[in-house]
């Protein structure tokens, strides 16, 4: 069984301040960890994933991810807030061999100018 | 190359009418997939299609089905509508799942927005 946690519903951020959006997640098995981001009234795009390479993955527009194994978290993170970074937020665990990924609820983010 | 397009963007229904939804993907992806968004809930798998001619449930089957009509295409049906049915739909495209699939990227469309009366 696989689950994934995204710990603040919401995030309020000064542009120009970090950005810490946080995931825990549970696997059985070696887990693949993705990104998404979804800006209003769009798709989901991916921002960057783990697949057992690097621990941290650098993805687009200046986000980055640590994988920890011995936390079970994936947290999102990027140096300065750019207004274009409002937007939801979606951690995604998937397992090979199952064919299914589970998404979190979502965070959103608000970037205050 | 238009990624991932799905018709209606929009749709209206009233309880007990019947829709099909179209989802179609020109990067030659074996695997597509449906899910609902719902406020608060992420999304939430209904069925997918790892391979044409294949079709599994996900998560929320109930009160839908699917067909892979060829590679492309995968279309969505509701037979009768509920209101418990109004949501945001969104079809998605990977290159595999499965054996394989744990680690590839999905491609999402732009999504329809069913409202059930």
């Amino acid at each position: 069984a696989q689950s994934v946690t995204q710990l603040d519903s919401h995030v309020s951020v000064s542009e120009g301040t970090p950005v810490l959006l946080r995931c825990n997640y549970s696997s059985s098995y070696s887990p693949s960890l993705f990104w998404y981001v979804q800006h209003p009234n769009k798709g989901l795009q991916l921002l960057l994933k783990y697949t057992s390479a690097a621990t941290l993955v650098k993805g687009i527009n200046g986000f980055e991810a640590e994988f920890k194994k011995s936390e079970t978290s994936f947290h999102l993170t990027k140096p300065s807030a750019h207004m274009s970074d409002a937007a939801e937020y979606f951690c995604v665990v998937s397992v090979k061999g199952t064919g299914k990924s589970t998404f979190g609820d979502g965070t959103t983010l608000t970037v205050k100018p | 190359n238009a990624g991932v397009t799905q018709t209606p963007k929009f749709q209206v229904l009233k309880t007990g009418q019947s829709m099909t939804l179209q989802c179609a993907q020109d990067m030659n992806h074996n695997s597509m997939y449906w899910y609902r968004q719902d406020p608060g809930m992420g999304l939430r798998l209904i069925y997918y299609s790892a391979s044409e001619g294949t079709t599994d449930k996900g998560e929320v089957p109930n009160g839908y089905n699917v067909s892979r009509l060829n590679k492309r295409e995968f279309s969505l049906r509701l037979e009768s509508a509920a209101p418990s049915q109004t949501s945001v739909y969104f079809c998605a495209s990977s290159e595999a799942s499965g054996l394989a699939g744990g680690q590839y990227t999905q491609y999402f469309g732009p999504g329809t927005r069913l409202t059930v009366l």
